[in-house]
């Protein structure tokens, strides 16, 4: 079966220092894999979506930047974190092929807090 | 882009009661709408979801019916238990994006 997961579990970090999400995906091969963030009370933005390595796609503009450096890893980045990006930073993968709409498996999420 | 609204943002019902959560979408081109329950601290689950060719699914206690003209889907949770107190989240997709309603906080009291 397929597994996600995402470090670190929780991180709280100063403005103006870097970042580096990590997730990773198990039991499947050449997934599209994505980012989230949800901000409290609301709903989920998408942030990247990549659907191969090296293949990234950016719906949002922001301070964060996004990395595939293998099939089967996802990197969420940023040089000089904002007190905005705190948030719920959630990773997903869905299966690759799908022409009708992806069903996307989400991971246990990235509390982030930047004070 | 797509927008999806959803209704009500809180609901509170007695244990063994139905819940009912609404969604809207505003692009005709979106053909898959699933729905997530979210557990405080945890990612979202996948709990069922319904492809544009179909009115109605279920799955157990769980129903999801859509009414492509009107543009609407709705939740349906039947005989609701404590467990199922959490917030859950409509979303609308044509291909690789999700677009998520705001939530609902759904609250069931014994």
């Amino acid at each position: 079966s397929q597994t996600i997961h995402q470090w670190p579990a929780t991180l709280v970090q100063p403005v103006g220092s870097p970042l580096s999400l990590e997730c990773t995906v198990e039991g499947t091969s050449n997934p599209n894999l994505y980012w989230y963030r949800q901000a409290a009370g609301r709903g989920l933005q998408l942030l990247f979506y990549s659907v191969g390595i090296g293949q990234i796609s950016s719906e949002v503009p922001q301070n964060l930047s996004a990395s595939r450096p293998q099939d089967r890893q996802f990197i969420l980045s940023s040089k000089k974190l904002l007190l905005s990006d705190s948030g719920f930073y959630l990773c997903a993968w869905s299966v690759v092929g799908r022409s009708t709409g992806d069903e996307q498996f989400f991971g246990p999420g990235t509390r982030l807090t930047v004070l | 882009g797509e927008n999806v609204e959803q209704h009500p943002s809180t609901l509170s019902v007695q244990e063994g009661d139905s819940a009912v959560i609404k969604c809207t979408y505003s692009d005709s081109a979106s053909n898959y709408f699933p729905w997530y329950k979210q557990e405080l601290g945890k990612g979202p689950q996948l709990i069922i979801d319904i492809r544009s060719n179909v009115g109605e699914k279920k799955d157990q206690r769980i129903a999801v019916t859509l009414n492509k003209t009107a543009k609407h889907f709705s939740l349906h949770i039947t005989e609701t238990q404590p467990e199922d107190s959490a917030v859950y989240f409509c979303a609308a997709s044509m291909g690789y994006a999700l677009n998520f309603g705001k939530g609902t906080s759904l609250l069931v009291t014994p």
